[in-house]
């Protein structure tokens, strides 16, 4: 199993629809999370950070469930710019150090 | 532009060449990686530093790679002996973490690497 695990989409969605995707991970000791997006040859940009509570940020709703395991991402209102691959990303301390893992990515396409 | 930049952003090389790539961190910055992705994956990691001490590497490092980080600034990722399985696009991050959970990774361009 891997550590960090997204469905691969890819998700087709009219413009101004609303969609949403989950990411598992599986170290129950995974301290941070979040949510980079990455366009075709380009390299990933933070999106937004996961925090326990929940957090908004416009158009995205990040959420994390601790006792499930997942971090999952909405977006409402969709737009055509949000046509991207969504990285979710998972961060474990040890000792002094960090281990960051990377999910494949969900790719989202939203159509006209 | 103070982000995090790579060089060269392309790479072709022949199989069997000897590649170096560049990456300079975020100024403030003490923490770099060095990350490879190919097409539909995610970003795998490959080695790590805190300032010049390098910290951690991937078994995906094998002992045709490796990458230095002398004064604690930029950084190089060499590549011996290329093979076409090595083509991919090397991406550099940097970070400052307050703390060893509350780490914010920003990305530099990448370097697109293929060999023939």
């Amino acid at each position: 199993r891997k550590e960090v695990e997204q469905d691969p989409g890819p998700f087709n969605v009219p413009e101004g629809a609303t969609v949403a995707f989950n990411c598992t991970y599986s170290n129950s000791a995974s301290q941070s999370f979040f949510w980079y997006r990455q366009d075709c040859r380009k390299e990933p940009k933070l999106l937004m950070s996961v925090y326990s509570s929940g957090n908004e940020d416009g158009r995205f709703t990040a959420q994390l469930n601790r006792a499930s395991q997942y971090i999952s991402l909405l977006i409402r209102d969709s737009k055509l710019s949000d046509s991207a691959t969504y990285l979710c990303v998972v961060n474990t301390p040890y000792s002094s150090a960090s281990k960051i893992i990377f999910g494949s990515g969900t790719r989202l396409s939203i159509r006209p | 532009d103070t982000g995090v930049s790579q060089d060269p952003r392309h790479k072709i090389t022949k199989r069997g060449q000897n590649v170096t790539f560049r990456c300079d961190p975020i100024s403030e910055h003490n923490r770099l990686y060095w990350y490879r992705q190919t097409l539909g994956q995610g970003p795998e990691f490959l080695t790590y530093f805190q300032n010049e001490a390098q910290l951690e590497k991937s078994r995906l490092l094998s002992d045709r790679f490796s990458a230095e980080r002398p004064k604690g600034s930029f950084s190089t990722l060499e590549i011996q002996r290329t093979e076409q399985g090595d083509s991919a696009m090397y991406l550099c991050a940097s970070s400052t973490p307050e703390n060893s959970h509350q780490e914010t990774q920003y990305f530099g361009p990448g370097t697109r690497l293929l060999v023939l």
